[in-house]
């Protein structure tokens, strides 16, 4: 149980295009995804949380309009990197958490994005 | 505001041989610790957690962390590792249900 995955799992793409990335739980409910972005060899660094059915809270430094979040079911959640530059390249990964105040975040595979 | 400090960023380590990868957090307010796996392209895989109750926490593949209030620390030890061990090891800790997580450590396994 508890399976999130990431669509794609790769994508490069155009500078001054958009990408969208899905996050999904198969096999619960989440109420809160996080959305997370990895440079090589560095840590996790949270971009922002989203809540179903209500806007996403951004962490500062991270531009909401660059980097826009759906989360319009209990199993999906959006980031879409609009406008990309090749300096946007970098690991993006999702966390999911469950109803009921869930400790417990369940991390996605990842989405490596490579702008030209 | 939590921070979380791994204090090795590299641990080379021989199979069967014993590991120990350390982390040191900071916070104003009680937290709850995490230990997380991420193998080459993948996403992270929790190993384990400290919420309360005992201080010794088991997790899975052998993994078990030690949380140490006064020193401010949760140790992440495995008695005898494999080659399959090998990747990036993460320490986190949460407040407010959102994760800090630490710069690292990269185990590497040798035969």
């Amino acid at each position: 149980g508890a399976v999130v995955s990431q669509h794609p799992s790769w994508v490069i793409c155009k500078s001054g295009t958009s990408v969208k990335i899905e996050c999904r739980s198969l096999d619960f409910q989440a109420t809160t995804m996080f959305w997370y972005r990895q440079f090589p060899k560095q840590s996790l660094m949270l971009m922002a949380t989203s809540n179903e059915g209500s806007k996403a809270t951004y962490e500062q430094g991270v531009e909401k309009d660059k980097f826009l979040i759906n989360h319009a079911s209990l199993t999906l959640s959006t980031l879409t990197v609009t406008s990309a530059h090749p300096e946007d390249s970098s690991f993006y990964i999702c966390s999911a958490r469950g109803a009921g105040g869930s400790d417990t975040q369940y991390f996605g595979p990842g989405t490596r994005l490579t702008v030209l | 505001a939590q921070s979380v400090t791994q204090l090795d960023s590299q641990v080379p380590v021989f199979e069967e041989a014993p590991v120990e990868l350390r982390c040191n957090y900071s916070s104003s307010v009680s937290v709850y610790l995490f230990w997380y796996v991420q193998y080459p392209n993948q996403g992270l895989q929790l190993l384990l957690k400290y919420l309360s109750g005992s201080t010794l926490v088991k997790g899975i593949n052998g993994f078990e962390a030690e949380f140490n209030k006064s020193q401010t620390s949760f140790h992440l030890r495995k008695p005898s590792v494999h080659i399959s061990d090998t990747a990036e090891y993460f320490c986190a800790v949460m407040n407010d249900y959102k994760l800090s997580f630490g710069a690292g450590t990269t185990v590497t396994v040798r035969a």
